[in-house]
């Protein structure tokens, strides 16, 4: 079974600096991981998929890497609307999601 | 416009059922799989079970299997979660979700559009 881990859980950003967040998988998941952004009262909603591919519509200033068991979700300035919590998910077997990591403002 | 809209949720005594539905369009439905993701009040995401375009491919969490069953209608473009003997840990919100690609299994794709959720509550 793959276990997903997130970090940090959170992670305190002034509006327009950089975020990093980790994510990584107990066993290689190759380049099958997917990021989501989740706002309070809303649904996920898919950010990143196969590692580093932007979903429709989402801005250039998200940005992912890794493959195998590293990955990274960067955000380049952040913006008021980017405060969320923030999901990786293995997709190379059946889904698991990561515990998320939360990005308030600092 | 792709539209997910879940409906069936509600207070239940554990150990009774329950069956969720989830009314799909926007899309040609019988072309992708099919999900169920959960998220319990304040936690995180939890994948429950996934279904092929064709219902050949399913699966289950560890945490529903034998109890949650999935199946889909492609005449009615809907997809369904029958739920049985559930536990109070079974609270949740429950997602419908759209795989992003068709050519691959059910398994090996990400999620991209999920409904707004239908709310489970499990408690004598």
């Amino acid at each position: 079974e793959i276990v997903m881990t997130q970090s940090p859980a959170t992670l305190s950003v002034s509006p327009g600096e950089r975020a990093t967040l980790s994510c990584r998988a107990s066993q290689s998941v190759s380049s099958n991981l997917a990021w989501y952004q989740q706002k309070p009262g809303q649904a996920p909603r898919l950010l990143i998929y196969g590692a580093s591919t932007r979903a429709t519509g989402i801005p250039a200033r998200f940005s992912g890497s890794g493959s195998g068991t590293e990955f990274t979700l960067t955000i380049s300035s952040l913006q008021s609307e980017d405060f969320a919590v923030y999901y990786c998910q293995q997709y190379n077997n059946w889904p698991k999601f990561g515990p998320g990591t939360k990005v308030a403002i600092k | 416009e792709v539209q997910l809209v879940e409906s069936g949720g509600a207070l239940v005594q554990p150990g009774r059922s329950l069956r969720l539905s989830c009314a799909a369009s926007g899309f040609t439905f019988d072309d992708y799989a099919m999900h169920w993701v959960r998220q319990a009040p304040g936690k995180g995401l939890e994948w429950v079970s996934g279904i092929s375009w064709n219902s050949g491919i399913i699966d289950y969490a560890d945490s529903v299997r034998g109890r949650f069953t999935i199946s889909r209608d492609n005449g009615k473009n809907s997809l369904y979660l029958q739920m049985n003997s559930l536990r109070t840990e079974d609270t949740a919100l429950y997602y419908c979700v759209k795989t992003l690609t068709t050519v691959v299994p059910p398994q090996r794709s990400p999620l991209d559009y999920w409904g707004q959720g239908t709310l489970v509550t499990v408690s004598s």
